[in-house]
């Protein structure tokens, strides 16, 4: 059984290019979940889908970020016109569907740390 | 306001000693769920322990225990026999109600002396 896998582990860009992360989830796993974590800082909560569907986004910090499931397998995260304020690690989480929502266990990836110079 | 509070930015433990995390949560919701994460310098959040605000019994696994304070709202966890291999971040999260997203606390660094 793997984990939840993340690519790349670092990103490191300059200011004003796109960026894009692939998540993929545990196999049976049909709930994905992108959080933020900043230096010193929890993760923060950013989007989520169960398959295919992106049942959230409110979240998403700005209109230049986006998530998409197409097939509810793997997911990507993409930064438009990244800034130096986008520098953080980008954490992944993964979770089956159904039972009691109380228990239901994120299973987390080992991030993707991106630097914006 | 805060969802989760963790006071304590880093703890020092020696080695075979138990170390408690305090983390105190604010809701209105009767229904909700406590976690607790360690990350280690790797990065990856490894689940740890989980309590239900119904549960009447306090969480335990392995050496990990939850002292679960209703009342209070207080979740700190347990870590007995710490080890080396336990040095790393420990964060605190919360979910609420059917909402399946976590809300995380600023975490506490434990530091493990031999």
């Amino acid at each position: 059984d793997t984990g939840v896998s993340q690519n790349p582990r670092h990103k490191i860009t300059k200011r004003g290019q796109n960026v894009t992360f692939r998540c993929d989830p545990i196999s049976e796993h049909n709930r994905l979940y992108w959080y933020r974590q900043t230096l010193g800082q929890g993760p923060e909560f950013l989007t989520y889908f169960q398959n295919e569907a992106q049942l959230e986004k409110s979240r998403l910090l700005s209109d230049r970020f986006s998530a998409e499931r197409p097939k509810g397998s793997f997911s990507t995260l993409e930064i438009q016109r990244t800034e130096q304020g986008d520098s953080a690690m980008y954490l992944c989480a993964s979770s089956p569907d159904g039972g009691d929502v109380g228990k239901n266990i994120q299973y987390f990836g080992a991030g993707t740390r991106l630097s914006v110079l | 306001a805060q969802k989760i509070t963790q006071t304590q930015p880093g703890m020092f433990v020696q080695e075979k000693e138990a170390v408690t995390l305090d983390c105190t949560y604010d809701t209105s919701d009767p229904s909700y769920g406590l976690f607790w994460y360690k990350q280690p310098s790797s990065g990856e959040m490894i689940f740890l322990i989980y309590q239900g605000s119904y549960d009447q019994q306090n969480a335990t696994e392995g050496r990990y225990s939850l002292n679960f304070q209703k009342a209070r709202k207080s979740a700190n966890l347990v870590i007995s026999a710490s080890q080396l291999g336990d040095s790393a971040m420990y964060f605190c999260a919360m979910r609420e109600g059917d909402d399946y997203k976590l809300s995380f606390g600023a975490g506490t660094t434990v530091t493990v002396r031999a």
